[in-house]
């Protein structure tokens, strides 16, 4: 099994909803990381995770909390979004964070009313 | 800002023949490199990469040149193929940190 799956494809949500991304793997990778890709610019690192602990979070506003409940699952939870959080989020997984091979999900298209 | 980018957003081939895409890095200090593969609709996917100790490495129709006097990396595809028709990516890792440059679409005619 080399998928990284990602719910839901698809997210509608008002600014004062509170709901979240779900990603899975079972590649029994120690790494797992958030990215957040807006149209036709290339994926922007959110936070990365390593062996279940948070390494990395790129300066990512409040209303994002990642939650890594085990090493196989990765979940970003959301609230209070803005408008310009619309966007597309992914998922990926490593072996460690020693190599640049990412596995990435299809993503969570996320759209903010 | 980003260390990493390319030189043309955009790219158009014809079927059977060769593709270069090309990146420019900034960093001196860079030593890992990646490109990254992103279909419509999908997430990316690993190409190919390339540490600085080589100037060269050869996957299947794929190649990617590593230049560090110039900082320039470039990705070569042979006899493209429709199914090349994609976003290319090239991507700086700086352990543990990933970093996307700007992409290249190539389009691949028939």
């Amino acid at each position: 099994d080399t998928e990284v799956t990602q719910t839901p494809k698809h997210l509608v949500m008002g600014m004062t909803n509170k709901k979240s991304l779900k990603c899975e793997q079972h590649m029994g990778h120690r790494a797992m990381y958030w990215y957040k890709q807006k149209a036709k610019k290339p994926p922007e690192l959110m936070f990365v995770y390593s062996y279940e602990k948070l390494s990395i979070n790129e300066s990512v506003p409040s209303r994002f909390s990642p939650e890594c409940p085990n090493s196989s699952l990765l979940n970003l939870h959301l609230h209070a979004l803005q408008p310009e959080d619309s966007a597309l989020y992914l998922c990926a997984s490593s072996q460690d964070t020693n190599t640049g091979e990412l596995f990435f999900g299809e993503g969570s298209r996320l759209t903010v009313l | 800002g980003e260390s990493v980018g390319l030189h043309l957003p955009t790219l158009s081939v014809q079927e059977g023949d060769n593709s270069i895409i090309n990146c420019a890095y900034s960093n001196s200090a860079s030593d890992y490199f990646i490109w990254y593969k992103q279909e419509s609709g999908k997430g990316p996917q690993f190409i190919i990469d390339i540490r600085s100790n080589m100037d060269k490495r050869q996957g299947q129709r794929v190649t990617v040149l590593l230049n560090k006097t110039v900082k320039h990396l470039s990705l070569q595809i042979a006899a493209t193929q429709p199914g090349d028709s994609a976003v290319y990516f090239c991507a700086e890792n700086i352990i543990p940190r990933l970093t996307f440059g700007e992409g290249t679409q190539l389009t691949v005619n028939p």
